[in-house]
């Protein structure tokens, strides 16, 4: 079955300006995940929905914002872009609740989007 | 707060060469421990988990066993070869009161390994 989609795979931003990037998950799965990863700060987690609802939220500023759709399709949204952003952006799958996976926190990892910020 | 710690990297060694990559972490309760490889130009793939203490993961020749003791979960393989190349994390995540994990890992910093033919 089809992975983990990510659109765009590569972008080059200004900064101030905006960014929205799409994840579409594993068919069935019901829970997206986002993660940040660069060189310096490694992996970190930026947020999860499930349900169209944010459960957990990493230690972003609100210029990071993100929403899930009711097809489970998810979009991470960054405002006033900073040099700082610049990254790999990483969405990440999973079944989600209710009903427990085999393998807790397995996740299924997209290729990224690649953001520059000039 | 949870924390995972890798060992320093990067690791080059050759073909067949023997690999421990270190891997200690913090947390409270009971975390789901987790190896996943990322190899270049592609995303995260789990390569190994264990979700309680004295469980070994494995997969593809590499094993981690959860050590509670020594709150460890180091990764090894007894024979590295040129395609093992590519950058390992160690993460882990909690259960929560529910006993169901959701989509929120911590990582490490990530360990670089090249093998040389």
């Amino acid at each position: 079955k089809a992975g983990v989609t990510q659109t765009p795979r590569y972008l080059i931003k200004t900064r101030g300006q905006q960014v929205t990037l799409s994840c579409s998950p594993i068919s069935g799965h019901r829970s997206v995940s986002w993660y940040q990863q660069t060189p310096g700060q490694g992996l970190q987690f930026l947020f999860e929905y499930f349900s169209e609802t944010q459960r957990n939220k990493g230690n972003f500023p609100g210029r990071f914002s993100g929403r899930q759709f009711s097809n489970s399709r998810s979009e991470m949204n960054v405002s006033t872009l900073e040099l700082g952003d610049s990254a790999l952006y990483l969405c990440a799958s999973s079944l989600g609740p209710p009903r427990p996976q085999l393998v807790t926190g397995e996740l299924f990892f997209g290729e990224g989007s690649r953001l520059t910020v000039l | 707060g949870n924390s995972v710690t890798q060992m320093e990297g990067p690791v080059t060694l050759s073909e067949e060469a023997f690999l421990t990559i270190n891997c200690t972490y913090t947390a409270t309760g009971y975390p789901s421990l987790f190896w996943y490889v990322q190899y270049p130009g592609e995303g995260l793939q789990l390569l190994l988990k264990a979700t309680k203490a004295d469980d070994k993961g494995s997969n593809k020749g590499f094993e981690a066993t959860y050590r509670k003791e020594t709150t460890s979960f180091h990764l090894e393989k007894g024979s590295v070869q040129v395609s093992d190349s590519a950058v390992y994390f160690c993460a882990l995540t909690r259960r929560n009161a529910g006993g169901t994990s959701y989509g929120k890992l911590t990582f490490g910093q990530g360990t670089i390994l090249t093998v040389h033919p």
